[in-house]
Parts: C-alpha cells; sequence; structure tokens
C-alpha cells in the first residue's frame, strides 16, 4: 500500500500547454510538500502546506500553484509550461513534529 | 546561499570498504539532519536521520556522525556493497519547515 503516490509518472506536453499532477497521502501526516529535482539532481523545496498556512518558496514563478482539497491530497497545477519546466517533481509528505518526510515516486515531466 | 554544502560529488568505494560522504551546513538553528537514498526512476527515501542533541547515530552499516560545534555531519556506509550503488543526499531543517537538501553524492560500488 504506497504511502505517497503520485499521477502521472510521466508527463510529456508542450510549450503553453497547462497540466496538473496529483499527489495523495495515507499516512495521516498534517504537512505536505512539492519539490523540483532538476538534470543535476538537485532537489529544491517549491511548497510547503499543511492546513494552516502555505509556503512558497519565492523563487518559484507564479505559474506553478498547489491546490489541496483535503488534507490528503496536495496537487499542483502548472499554466503556460516552459520548456526550463522540464523536471522531475516530487511530492512528499511529513508530520510537523517528527519532521520524517515520506516522497513519492516522482513525475517526470517533459516540455517540448 | 546553498544552506547546506555536500562532498564529494561523487565516490567509487571497493565493495567491503566504507563509503564516507560530508555534509556542512550554515543554519545554527537546524535541528534535524536526515540523509536519504535514491535509486533511479525512484523517489528519496529515509534512510537515518539524527538532531543535535547526540553526536552518532548507527543503524545496522550506516552511521550519522555529528558535529555541532564545527556545524558538520557525516555518512558512514560500512562494509559497502554494490546494492549500495545509489544517490545520496544530506538534509537539513529547522522546526516545521521544509528539508534544504544538500547536492548530492553518486556513490559507485565496485565489486
Amino acid at each position: 500500500d504506497t504511502a505517497v503516490s503520485q499521477t502521472p509518472k510521466y508527463l510529456v506536453t508542450q510549450m503553453g500547454n497547462d497540466k496538473s499532477i496529483k499527489c495523495e497521502q495515507n499516512l495521516g501526516h498534517d504537512t505536505m510538500y512539492w519539490y523540483k529535482q532538476d538534470s543535476k539532481k538537485f532537489l529544491k523545496i517549491m511548497f510547503s502546506y499543511n492546513n494552516k498556512e502555505l509556503i512558497i518558496n519565492e523563487t518559484v514563478p507564479n505559474r506553478f500553484s498547489p491546490k489541496s482539497p483535503d488534507k490528503a491530497h496536495l496537487n499542483l497545477h502548472i499554466n503556460s509550461l516552459e520548456l526550463g519546466d522540464s523536471a522531475v517533481y516530487f511530492c512528499a509528505s511529513s508530520q510537523i513534529e517528527t519532521a520524517e518526510a515520506f516522497f513519492g515516486q516522482g513525475t517526470r515531466l517533459t516540455v517540448v | 546561499q546553498q544552506q547546506v554544502k555536500q562532498s564529494p560529488q561523487s565516490l567509487i568505494v571497493q565493495k567491503g570498504g566504507i563509503s564516507i560522504i560530508n555534509c556542512a551546513y550554515e543554519n545554527t538553528a537546524f535541528d534535524y539532519f536526515p540523509w536519504y537514498q535514491q535509486f533511479p526512476g525512484k523517489g528519496p527515501a529515509l534512510l537515518i536521520a539524527i538532531r543535535p542533541d547526540v553526536s552518532e547515530k548507527k543503524e545496522g552499516r550506516f552511521t550519522i556522525s555529528f558535529n555541532k560545534s564545527a556545524k558538520q555531519f557525516s555518512l558512514h556506509i560500512m562494509d559497502s556493497q554494490p546494492g549500495d550503488s545509489a544517490t545520496y543526499f544530506c538534509a537539513a531543517s529547522k522546526a516545521g519547515t521544509a528539508l534544504i537538501f544538500g547536492k548530492g553524492t553518486t556513490l559507485s560500488v565496485s565489486s
């Protein structure tokens, strides 16, 4: 039973399109995250969200927006996709007290 | 400004040898220091973690050594095996915030 699951695993799309990546966690955690892993494997936080607060990394373009329908889900919407958005996007979750973060399998986004 | 610096970028170790990866941090407010292991096509998986009130933590063949005064911590993999070949990331966070990752170390264990 997967703890943090993302869909789709692969996403190929054209420049200018709008796309979404879904994430669900069944760990009962109170905080969820989106990370971006670039071609050099560097992992960078994009957003962290719990039921009280959304924290946005200031370097993330406003074309990216997280949406949380409930505590177990945090989806990532991306508008007007650009070539530079090509990367692997990871969803993660944790319980704020323990800080142990569990990651999904990733979504490889390719913009052509 | 890179808050967590990791070295080396890549490491080749013979089977049975010791793999050592080092990290240094700048923010003294960090209070949680995990190591993650990532295989190709997979998400990072939590390997072992330490908090600054202890100087060492061991789990099986994996040991974290922590030096609070030097703001450094390291991962030691004893008796390295080919199955340990992966990318390793150190990270740090302070209470209620997201993990800040090092740039990763690609470990290759040769048989």
